[in-house]
């Protein structure tokens, strides 16, 4: 159990571009989702945490115009990174947390996001 | 707000020893400590963790102790196998259930 999984796994876009990322929990219903961006050999930092059906909640200085966050569902997160700059490049990977289980958060497989 | 430190940064190892890698926080109302496993281009992996009532937990060759009084907890890997070489990294909890995650640890362990 715990499974979830992110779409796509990679993804290369042009500058000015939006890229949308999906996060789904695959057995279980997701009360809170979190977005993290990950640079090479450096650690998780969180972006923003996402309940559903309310809006998702930013970290200190995360955008949140450029970094669309929907949690529509107990079981799918998405993030819409907008007008995407070669600077965004990185990994973004998301998290579940399933109530029932307390703290626990289980973690997608990431999506590398690269902006030329 | 919470400062998760851990230590060593890297750290190799022979096939067969133990590692052992230790991080400290600094906020008394974290109560939920876990530790992932993050190999190249993947996702972090929950591999064991623990709560603030618990002082040890064990689950076959991966064990975490937690110290309150001091603020720190550490993660032990018996009888290391080449399959354990990867990033570690730990957390503790925070307010609204996020999790504040250390700088990692990159395991190398040497056949």
């Amino acid at each position: 159990g715990a499974v979830v999984s992110q779409h796509p796994s990679r993804v290369i876009c042009k500058s000015g571009t939006s890229v949308k990322i999906e996060c789904r929990s695959l057995d279980f219903q997701a009360t809170t989702m979190f977005w993290y961006r990950q640079f090479p050999k450096q650690s998780l930092m969180l972006m923003a945490t996402s309940n559903e059906g309310s809006k998702a909640t930013y970290e200190q200085g995360v955008e949140k115009d450029k970094f669309l966050i929907n949690h529509a569902s107990l079981t799918l997160s998405t993030l819409t990174v907008t007008s995407a700059h070669p600077e965004d490049s990185s990994f973004y990977i998301c998290s579940a947390r399933d109530a029932t289980r307390g703290n626990e958060q289980f973690f997608g497989p990431g999506t590398r996001l690269t902006v030329l | 707000g919470e400062n998760v430190e851990q230590h060593p940064s890297t750290l190799s190892v022979q096939e067969g020893d133990s590692a052992v890698i230790k991080c400290t926080y600094s906020d008394s109302a974290s109560n939920y400590f876990p530790w992932y496993k993050q190999e190249l281009g993947k996702g972090p992996q929950l591999i064991i963790d623990i709560r603030s009532n618990v002082g040890e937990k064990k689950d076959q060759r991966i064990a975490v102790t937690l110290n309150k009084t001091a603020k720190h907890f550490s993660l032990h890997i018996t009888e290391t196998q080449p399959e354990d070489s990867a990033v570690y990294f730990c957390a503790a909890s925070i307010e609204n259930n996020r999790l504040a995650f250390g700088k990692g640890n990159q395991v190398v362990v040497i056949p």
